[in-house]
C-alpha cells in the first residue's frame, strides 16, 4: 500500500473549517483513501473513503485531486469534541492491513 | 446496531500469567481484525480472521501470541506468559462480508497492563 505524509499536527478554531491534507504521491489506480481518527486512546472511528471522486457525509468531505496524488479531510464546523489524531490510509480492496502511520494531531479551540 | 464490543475494557496480569481478550464483531459482520497500540505509538496490525480460519498474521508475534474465531462466539487474542512490553492497547476491528471496500469499524479496545 503507498505511503503518506501528513503534517504533524494542526491547530482550527471552534466553528471554522478544518483542512486536514494528506500526500500519497504513490498511490495505485486500485488503492482507496480512508481516513479516521482516535479520540484520546479510544478506539479508531471511521470517517469516509473514496477512490477519486470527491465524497460527503454526516460528519466530513474529502476532496482528491484529479491526479490522485493528494487529498483533504474538511470538517465543516469543527467543535472541540473533534479534538483528535486523524489518520489517512492508502489501502486497495486485496490489503487487509491499515496503515495508521503517525496521523495528524488537530487541536480545536475556543 | 451495536458497535464492536471488546472485554475486558482494562486487564491486569502479572508476568507469566495468560490474558485472554474478546472481540463480538458487529452484527453480520463475518471478518474480524485485531491491532495493538503501544505507549505513544500508532496502532499495528495483527491478525486477520474470517469464521474458523486465519487469512493473514503476519503482524502477529511468532511466539505466545494467538488468535481464533470460531464459529459461534467471539474472537479470542491470547496472549501466554505475558511480559512487560506486551503492555498496550489491544483494538478489535469488524468489516461486513457485502463491503467491497472492507470498511473496518473498532471496538473500544482492551488496555493490557502486564505488571
Amino acid at each position: 500500500d503507498a505511503k503518506t505524509t501528513q503534517p504533524t499536527s494542526m491547530d482550527c478554531a471552534e466553528g471554522r473549517a478544518a483542512n486536514l491534507p494528506c500526500n500519497h504521491s504513490t498511490i495505485s489506480g486500485n488503492e482507496y483513501v480512508y481516513w479516521y481518527r482516535q479520540i484520546h486512546s479510544q478506539g479508531p472511528q471511521y470517517i469516509i473513503h473514496g477512490l477519486k471522486n470527491n465524497e460527503t457525509n454526516e460528519m466530513a468531505s474529502l476532496i482528491i485531486t484529479e491526479d490522485r496524488k493528494s487529498s483533504t479531510l474538511i470538517l465543516p464546523h469543527a467543535t472541540l469534541r473533534d479534538t483528535a489524531v486523524y489518520y489517512c490510509i492508502v489501502k486497495s480492496n486485496s490489503g487487509y492491513a491499515l496503515n495508521f502511520g503517525k496521523g495528524t494531531s488537530l487541536l480545536v479551540t475556543p | 446496531n451495536a458497535g464492536v464490543m471488546q472485554n475486558p475494557r482494562h486487564l491486569v496480569r502479572r508476568r507469566g500469567q495468560e490474558a485472554r481478550l474478546r472481540c463480538s464483531p458487529m452484527k453480520g459482520h463475518s471478518h474480524v481484525y485485531w491491532y495493538r497500540q503501544l505507549p505513544e505509538e500508532g496502532l499495528k496490525f495483527m491478525v486477520y480472521l474470517q469464521k474458523e480460519n486465519i487469512i493473514d498474521e503476519s503482524g502477529m508475534p511468532k511466539e505466545r501470541f494467538s488468535a481464533e474465531f470460531p464459529k459461534e462466539g467471539p474472537s479470542i487474542l491470547r496472549i501466554q506468559q505475558v511480559v512487560r512490553g506486551d503492555s498496550a492497547a489491544y483494538f478489535c476491528a469488524s468489516s461486513p462480508i457485502e463491503d467491497s471496500t472492507d470498511t473496518q469499524y473498532f471496538g473500544p479496545g482492551t488496555r493490557l497492563t502486564v505488571l
